[in-house]
């Protein structure tokens, strides 16, 4: 059974700081990584999709890597800002769009 | 272009009642998915609908059940509502392109239900 982690559970940093939230999983058999971000009592919003060939995705200040073989993916956010302020959640896709998602990164970026 | 919405955005319902919740999909996406959010964790997948028919079912009791219409719209029905039943319900979708299934997937606000 597929299982997904993200560590650190919470992190508060100053802005400005660069950061990295990690997110691991038990089976390397995946199709594609997505990052997501989710604002309290919201939606999701899809941040970075890597697929299971590709190594490392780009927008923005975000850049994401996937190392597939040893089940591990980070998430870099560069130059954080308040708006950043969310819950960062990474999802495995098992197959036929059947997501597993780990529990999130709560991130607070303090002014 | 509008993406996935979902209705209603709260709802309480009573132990024993039964609840419908609505998804439209983003314009031109063919496939939904339903997903289940405790306060604190990770959605959890409930099921899968493509052309109609329930292509995939997560670790949830035959209580929860759905539909998909010809405009791919679609609708989860929750029986015999339970209090752990409250939760976040998120859909997705995402457009199968051929043999192609693992394409991204866009969520919606989702739907808040409280069951007292």
């Amino acid at each position: 059974k597929q299982e997904v982690t993200q560590i650190p559970a919470a992190l508060s940093v100053p802005e400005g700081e660069n950061l990295v939230l990690n997110c691991s999983f038990t089976d390397s058999a995946i199709y594609n990584l997505q990052w997501f971000r989710q604002d309290p009592g919201k939606g999701l919003t899809s941040l970075l999709l890597i697929q299971s060939s590709q190594r490392e995705q780009t927008s923005g200040r975000l850049n994401a890597s996937l190392d597939k073989s040893s089940g591990r993916s980070t998430l870099y956010i560069a130059a954080s800002q308040p708006g950043d302020s969310a819950t960062y959640l990474c999802a495995v896709n098992t197959g036929f769009q059947k997501l597993v998602f780990g529990t999130g990164t709560r991130l607070l970026v303090s002014p | 272009d509008a993406g996935v919405t979902q209705s209603p955005t709260h709802l309480i319902k009573t132990r024993g009642q039964q609840v419908t919740l609505r998804c439209s999909p983003k314009s031109g996406h063919d496939t939904v998915s339903w997903y289940q959010q405790a306060l604190g964790q990770g959605p959890q997948f409930i099921f899968q609908y493509y052309e109609e028919e329930e292509r995939q079912r997560g670790n949830f009791p035959d209580r929860f059940s759905g539909h998909q219409f010809p405009n791919y719209s679609s609708e989860l029905n929750v029986n015999a509502l339970l209090l752990g039943d409250s939760a976040l319900y998120l859909c997705a979708s995402s457009l199968v392109t051929g043999i192609e299934w693992n394409t991204e997937a866009f969520f919606g606000q989702g739907t808040r239900l409280t069951v007292v």
